[in-house]
């Protein structure tokens, strides 16, 4: 079955300290990866995509076919990085997105 | 920078109603997609619609839901005769080719069945 975990509701981090977003995806073809972001009051909006291997916001995620992840991680959280994360699986060759619960990131002052 | 735009933001309905919900997508863009969010859970993939047609669809999806896109702006979500649990955030979306591998969001609608 395609699934897309996110085991964390809540992670809450002070700022300057490193952040890691866990994504575990269950997928038998190769995956397309993606992680959405949405601020308070704002619409969801791409983070980034595995493919591109780029980092933004100072944010990065590698793909681990190995251990079916996906995790986001920075290595110093900022204040305006809280925010709703979700890891997000397209399923290849169809136009269909499986989207993960979503974690809560909070950085603390 | 064009955004995609979902009326209304608040929609509150009686059980047994039909309720439409109105997303205008960014005008260039072909593929156009809703998602719903039950409060608390994760975003659901409800379909998928491109060239005036359903390219793929959710078992969720059932014969109360329905879309089309009747004008070349609007892209409507129909649901025919709602549910208690019909009560979530929908939002729509929308990519300018099926490759571009990013979805445009729209800010939702909250659609509240009493």
């Amino acid at each position: 079955a395609q699934r897309v975990t996110q085991p964390e509701k809540l992670l809450s981090v002070f700022k300057g300290a490193p952040v890691e977003l866990k994504c575990n995806y269950s997928y038998s073809g190769s995956p397309e990866l993606f992680w959405y972001v949405q601020y308070s009051r704002q619409r969801l909006q791409l983070l980034l995509r595995h493919i591109s291997r780029e980092s933004i916001k100072g944010f990065t995620a590698d793909l681990n076919k190995g251990e079916t992840s996906f995790h986001l991680k920075k290595p110093f959280a900022q204040e305006e990085d809280s925010a709703m994360y979700y890891c997000a699986l397209k399923v290849s060759g169809t136009y269909k997105y499986i989207f993960g619960t979503g974690t809560r990131l909070k950085v603390l002052a | 920078e064009p955004e995609v735009t979902q009326t209304p933001s608040h929609q509150v309905t009686q059980m047994g109603q039909e309720v439409i919900l109105r997303c205008v997508p960014i005008s260039n863009h072909l593929y156009f997609y809703w998602y719903r969010q039950i409060l608390g859970q994760k975003v659901e993939f409800l379909v998928s619609f491109y060239n005036n047609e359903i390219s793929e669809k959710s078992e969720i999806f059932d014969d109360q839901f329905s879309v089309e896109r009747p004008d070349g702006s609007n892209f409507t979500l129909k649901i025919r005769s709602t549910k208690l649990e019909d009560s979530a955030m929908y939002f729509c979306a929308s990519c300018p080719r099926a490759s571009y591998n990013e979805q445009f969001f729209g800010p939702g609608t909250r659609l509240t069945v009493l």
